[in-house]
């Protein structure tokens, strides 16, 4: 099945610099994948996301880019606010009948003022 | 609009005591239904999903069990709760059908078993 490796565990910026949170998938039929973003002690909720037939997708200050070869996802948040401040996951799936969507372990993303 | 509602918000349980959480979708028909858990400081992990009524995928074998009685409901169940099953439940849907991959997540069930 598939598996989704993601780093860095913590992440740290000051306010207005970039952070970048990178992800590997293992299966290569995955052509689906979402970034979450997590609030304390609430659900995720999509922020972008990109098929496998694109290379990059930008909203905004948010960017996601796949390097479908490699099987590296990656997103981008440039001019970091403090409400940015939250956990981040990628993760990746089969778009099919049977969708499941499997997610990395998580990235705390910590802008400081 | 459609909307995903998940309880009990917090429960504490003692080992060896039976558990049942709930989850309902409004607005929609025939969505596909996940149960994730989240350990502390840990990723999402896919426990079970549902595709249809009475139609249930486990992903990872426990002592836990899911249930879909109706089509917008989903039910997160254990007979007997283990120490390691303490963590932060998570419902979600999708549309069936169509080409949208996006999770519509519930806000949670905090399970601390003690």
């Amino acid at each position: 099945g598939e598996n989704v490796e993601q780093h860095p565990s913590t992440l740290s910026v000051q306010e207005g610099d970039s952070a970048v949170i990178k992800c590997t998938y293992s299966d290569s039929a995955s052509n689906y994948f979402p970034w979450y973003k997590q609030e304390l002690g609430k659900g995720p909720q999509l922020i972008i996301d990109i098929r496998s037939n694109v290379g990059e997708k930008k909203d905004q200050r948010i960017a996601v880019t796949l390097n479908k070869t490699a099987k590296h996802f990656s997103l981008h948040i440039t001019e970091t606010q403090p409400e940015d401040s939250a956990v981040y996951f990628c993760a990746a799936s089969r778009m099919d009948s049977s969708y499941k969507l499997i997610f990395g372990s998580g990235t705390r993303l910590l802008v400081r003022p | 609009s459609q909307t995903i509602h998940q309880w009990p918000a917090t429960l504490v349980q003692p080992v060896g005591s039976p558990l049942s959480l709930e989850c309902t979708v409004e607005g929609t028909s025939n969505p596909n239904l996940y149960w994730y858990r989240q350990a502390a400081g840990r990723g999402l992990q896919l426990l079970f999903y549902s595709v249809g009524i009475g139609q249930i995928s486990s992903e990872v074998p426990q002592n836990l069990s899911a249930s879909r009685p109706q089509d917008r409901q989903f039910i997160l169940s254990s007979k007997k709760l283990l120490l390691s099953d303490s963590g932060f439940y998570l419902c979600a849907w999708k549309k069936g059908q169509g080409e949208t991959g996006e999770l519509f997540f519930g806000e949670g069930s905090r399970l601390t078993v003690l």
